[in-house]
C-alpha cells in the first residue's frame, strides 16, 4: 500500500497570512502515461465529512475559493492556502487514488494564531 | 444536485455483521463507482471498498474477508455489510461518490456520516 504522510500535524496561522501543508506519499503517484498526479486534498471541519478541494494535485474542484491551491509532482506534495480565513479552520487531508488501495494522510489541523 | 445518506443501526455487537445503506438522492446511481468509507481516532480516515452500478467491486485486503458491497439499482441504493466485528470496527462510516473518468478514485460527495459502535 502507499503510505501519505502529512507535515506539520497541525499548525497555526494568522488570519491573512498564508498556510501550508505538506503531504509525502511512499511511492510516486505520477502516472507516466498521461503525466497525471493521483493526488486529492480534502477539508473536513468538525462534524462534517471530508470536502473534495483538489484533485490531480492542482485543479481546483468547482465552488473552491481560489486561495486554496496544490502543487507537486510524483511523491512531494503542497497545498497552500492564501489569505487565511476564519473559515478555513479545519483538518485537511491528502489522499492518493493511483491504485486501490486508496490511503488518505493521517491529516493536518490548521488552527488561527 | 445529489445527496448521500447513510442509514443503519448505531450499535452492533461484538462478532455480529455490521449493516449500512446509502440512499442516493437528485441523480442516479448509474454510470458512477461509490465507495463505503470509515473514520477512527485510532486510524483516521480508511477506504473500505467500492462497487460500481452493475456490480463489480474492489475491496481493502485489510476487510475484503468481512465486507460485503451490493447495490440495488433500481433504489438508487448501495449497502455494506461488515461480518464478525469488533470494537475496532467503531467508527464514523460514509458513503462517497467516485469521481468520473481516471479521477475516479477521490471522492466528489459524500454522505453525512453514521456513528457506528460495536459494544454488547
Amino acid at each position: 500500500d502507499i503510505v501519505m504522510t502529512q507535515s506539520p500535524d497541525s499548525l497555526a496561522v494568522s488570519l491573512g497570512e498564508r498556510a501550508t501543508i505538506n503531504c509525502k506519499s511512499s511511492q510516486t503517484v505520477l502516472y507516466s502515461s498521461n503525466n497525471k498526479n493521483y493526488l486529492a486534498w480534502y477539508q473536513q471541519k468538525p462534524g462534517q465529512p471530508p470536502k473534495l478541494l483538489i484533485y490531480w494535485a492542482s485543479t481546483r474542484e468547482s465552488g473552491v475559493p481560489d486561495r486554496f491551491s496544490g502543487s507537486g509532482s510524483g511523491t512531494d506534495f503542497t497545498l497552500t492556502i492564501s489569505g487565511l480565513q476564519a473559515e478555513d479552520v479545519a483538518v485537511y487531508y491528502c489522499q492518493h487514488y493511483y491504485t486501490p488501495p486508496y490511503t488518505f494522510g493521517q491529516g493536518t489541523k490548521l488552527e488561527i494564531k | 444536485q445529489v445527496q448521500l445518506q447513510e442509514s443503519g443501526p448505531g450499535l452492533v455487537k461484538p462478532s455480529e455483521t455490521l449493516s449500512l445503506t446509502c440512499t442516493v438522492s437528485g441523480g442516479s446511481i448509474r454510470s458512477y463507482y461509490w465507495s463505503w468509507l470509515r473514520q477512527s481516532p485510532g486510524k483516521g480516515l480508511e477506504w473500505i471498498g467500492y462497487i460500481y452500478y452493475t456490480g463489480s467491486t474492489n475491496y481493502n485486503p485489510p476487510l475484503k474477508s468481512r465486507v460485503t458491497i451490493s447495490v440495488d439499482a433500481s433504489k438508487n441504493q448501495f449497502s455494506l455489510r461488515l461480518s464478525s466485528v469488533t470494537a475496532a470496527d467503531t467508527a464514523v462510516y460514509y458513503c462517497a461518490r467516485n469521481m468520473v473518468g481516471a479521477a475516479s478514485g477521490a471522492f466528489d460527495i459524500w454522505g453525512q456520516g453514521t456513528m457506528v459502535t460495536v459494544s454488547s
